[in-house]
């Protein structure tokens, strides 16, 4: 079974600030990895996805994430964040040979002028 | 726009009633995931189908059940209505069941149970 922690419930920022949001995940076979972003009475949208590679992956609005097996996280970052960017992020693993989305509890982010 | 839609967008019921939700999936895509997300229990994978066929279930209760049409819209039932069962039902839809395959979502029926 695999399981997803986000490790911070709520992030605030001004606006142009870096941004870190982190995710630790629990598995005992290898997982794909997953970020969305939930904008405000909408449905998810997919940040970007860790399949196999490099274990930085570049998505969609300037969202990057690094993959660390060692430590089993796939902290997701942003060099300067928008106003726009204001949104719920959820951090989600699948297991390689199939199986469910697993989601992490979201992190609210919000970003102030 | 993901391309998915599901329709009611809002859904006002009592306890006891029954309900249903429709999604229709991207056009080509042949798998269908539904999800629930509420404040207590976070976002829950439900079920999955695939060109008609159950694949996965998650933690589905016994009251829901859903399916798959041939013409590859879905539709999720949930029955016996319970305050509990309020929450935000998204549907996704894939190309196919592999599990590198990316999961595009409708934008969700809000369901609010009275």
């Amino acid at each position: 079974a695999q399981s997803v922690t986000q490790l911070d419930s709520q992030v605030p920022v001004f606006e142009e600030a870096p941004v870190e949001l982190r995710c630790n995940y629990s598995s005992s076979v290898s997982v794909y990895l997953f970020w969305y972003v939930q904008y405000p009475n909408q449905g998810l949208q997919l940040l970007l996805k860790y399949l196999s590679g490099s274990t930085l992956v570049k998505g969609i609005n300037g969202f990057e994430a690094e993959f660390n097996k060692s430590q089993t996280s796939f902290h997701l970052r942003k060099p300067s964040v928008h106003i726009s960017d204001t949104a719920e992020y959820f951090c989600a693993v699948m297991a390689v040979q199939g199986g469910k989305l697993i989601f992490g509890q979201g992190t609210e982010l919000s970003v102030k002028p | 726009d993901s391309g998915v839609t599901q329709t009611p967008k809002h859904l006002i019921t009592a306890t006891g009633q029954r309900v249903t939700l429709r999604c229709s999936p991207r056009s080509g895509d042949l798998s269908v995931y539904w999800y629930q997300q509420s404040l207590d229990q976070g976002l829950q994978f439900l079920i999955q189908y695939y060109n008609g066929e159950e694949r996965a279930k998650g933690n589905i209760l016994e009251r829901f059940s859903a399916q798959q049409f041939p013409d590859l819209h879905s539709e999720l039932n949930l029955s016996s209505l319970e305050l509990g069962d309020s929450a935000l039902y998204f549907c996704a839809s894939s190309v196919s069941q592999r599990s590198t395959d990316t999961q595009y979502f409708g934008p969700g029926t809000r369901l609010t149970v009275l």
